[in-house]
């Protein structure tokens, strides 16, 4: 069974600070690792899909790094906005075994940008 | 990309009864997944829906409990069956093409007394 963490569990912010969490998942049998953002009623939407050791990834104020040889990644949001207050998934993406093609969440980092 | 809707986006439910959950799909696609997400843990990969044949069930997930169908390419539905107070979650919908890409629908939120 793949086991995927994210911390911390939730974060409130200001707005203006940056802030970042930590997406850790199992090196072996790694394919690829899949950022989503996720705000309440609404539909995930998909940030950042990984797969190379050493992958950066950047949309607008949102980055990503990759590391798969000690299996973690990191988020980092630049200058938080309250807009950017939603619960942010990472997945982990296998080859091989029973859990190959599927998806495996990590809890989910709550953020809260205040005004 | 797939745009994915889901009927009901939410509903409350007496034990003991069953709710069906639709999932449409703005284009065909090869693979259609449902999810749950119990209050404070992850998202959980219930099953895989298959066109045209049985779901394939993760573990701890059975075809009694959630039946699930899928007639054509577009178009999914899973039935959770016989509710419990504990069967109280979000229920997504989400369709992919490839290893790279995967959608969600917006949800649906249920809550069992």
């Amino acid at each position: 069974i793949l086991n995927v963490e994210q911390s911390p569990q939730s974060l409130h912010v200001q707005e203006g600070d940056s802030t970042n969490f930590t997406c850790s998942f199992p090196s072996s049998n790694f394919y690829a690792l899949h950022w989503y953002r996720w705000e309440t009623a609404k539909s995930p939407e998909a940030l950042f899909v990984m797969t190379l050791n050493g992958d950066e990834k950047k949309k607008g104020r949102i980055s990503a790094t990759l590391n798969t040889k000690e299996g973690y990644s990191y988020l980092y949001i630049k200058g938080s906005q309250p807009e950017d207050s939603a619960t942010y998934l990472c997945a982990c993406l296998n080859a091989g075994g029973t859990s190959y093609g599927k998806l495996t969440f990590g809890q989910g980092t709550i953020l809260t940008v205040h005004p | 990309s797939a745009v994915i809707s889901q009927k009901p986006s939410r509903d409350i439910c007496q034990r003991g009864t069953s709710l069906t959950i639709q999932c449409q799909v703005d284009s065909q696609v090869t693979m259609m997944f449902w999810y749950r997400q119990q209050p404070g843990q992850s998202l959980t990969l219930i099953a895989t829906a298959n066109q045209g044949s049985e779901a394939t069930y993760e573990s701890g997930f059975v075809i009694d409990k959630f039946p699930i169908s899928r007639p054509n390419l577009t178009f999914s539905t899973l039935t959770v069956s016989n509710m419990s107070p504990e069967d109280s979650s979000i229920y997504l919908c989400s369709a992919s093409g490839s290893w790279y890409e995967q959608y969600f629908g917006p949800g649906t939120r249920l809550t069992v007394t």
